[in-house]
């Protein structure tokens, strides 16, 4: 199985600030690498896809880069809306895996 | 708008068996692959199954291989995942995910979450 680590594991930030969370593949999955947010109560929500797509009706201040075994999610402008926990997962192979996730909380 | 709807999770002793359902509307739902994900505190998201839009294929992750079986009615548009020999580690949020193809390894991302149905193991 694919193993996914993320860093750090929580983060405390202030609105306006400049957020990145880190990903990390065991192996090369070239850029089947997708990001998701996920709030207190709900279901993930998918924000990035193949590592670098914004899908419909998320807010272009979140975006993504990288391939192979290294990926960033990148939130330019941290919003009061963005305080979740966020989630990456390998689509490149059966299982599909998940990392710990990391936890962007208001400082 | 798609809808996926989860039901039958509750507390369960361990050992037995219990089946969750998940219909699914606003979608073909017959033209579609179907996953199961599922969510503890302790061990965060964790893929548990999938099954092909016709049944035809199916896979399972390794911690509930042989326990679990995956299965769908595409006449009702639903989704099965029954359960056996449930243990303290099957504690979780089990969600219903639609894939974006009709295969099971089309290495697309899960956009259509259920709300989640939540299973405890306990005595």
């Amino acid at each position: 199985d694919i193993q996914m680590t993320q860093s750090p594991s929580s983060l405390s930030a202030s609105v306006g600030d400049r957020v990145t969370i880190t990903c990390r593949a065991s192996q090369n999955i070239e850029n089947y690498l997708n990001w998701y947010q996920q709030k207190p109560g709900g279901a993930p929500r998918v924000v990035i896809y193949s590592a670098s797509g914004l899908e419909n009706g998320v807010p272009s201040r979140f975006s993504g880069s990288g391939s192979a075994t290294d990926f960033t999610l990148t939130i330019s402008s941290l919003q009061p809306e963005d305080f979740a926990t966020y989630y990456c997962q390998q689509s490149y192979n059966l299982p599909a895996t998940f990392g710990p996730g990391t936890r962007v909380d208001l400082k | 708008q798609v809808l996926l709807v989860e039901s039958g999770g509750g507390v369960v002793q361990p050992g037995r068996s219990l089946r969750l359902s998940c219909t699914g509307s606003g979608f073909t739902f017959s033209g579609y692959g179907v996953h199961w994900v599922r969510q503890t505190p302790g061990k965060g998201l964790e893929w548990v199954a999938a099954i092909s839009y016709d049944g035809t294929y199916t896979s399972y992750g390794d911690s509930v291989k042989g326990r679990f079986t995956i299965s769908r009615d595409n006449s009702k548009s639903t989704l099965f995942l029954q359960m056996s020999s449930l243990q303290p580690g099957d504690t979780a949020v089990y969600y219903c995910v639609r894939d974006l193809c009709s295969s099971i390894n089309c290495r697309e991302y899960f956009q259509d979450w259920g709300q989640g149905t939540l299973v405890t193991v306990s005595s």
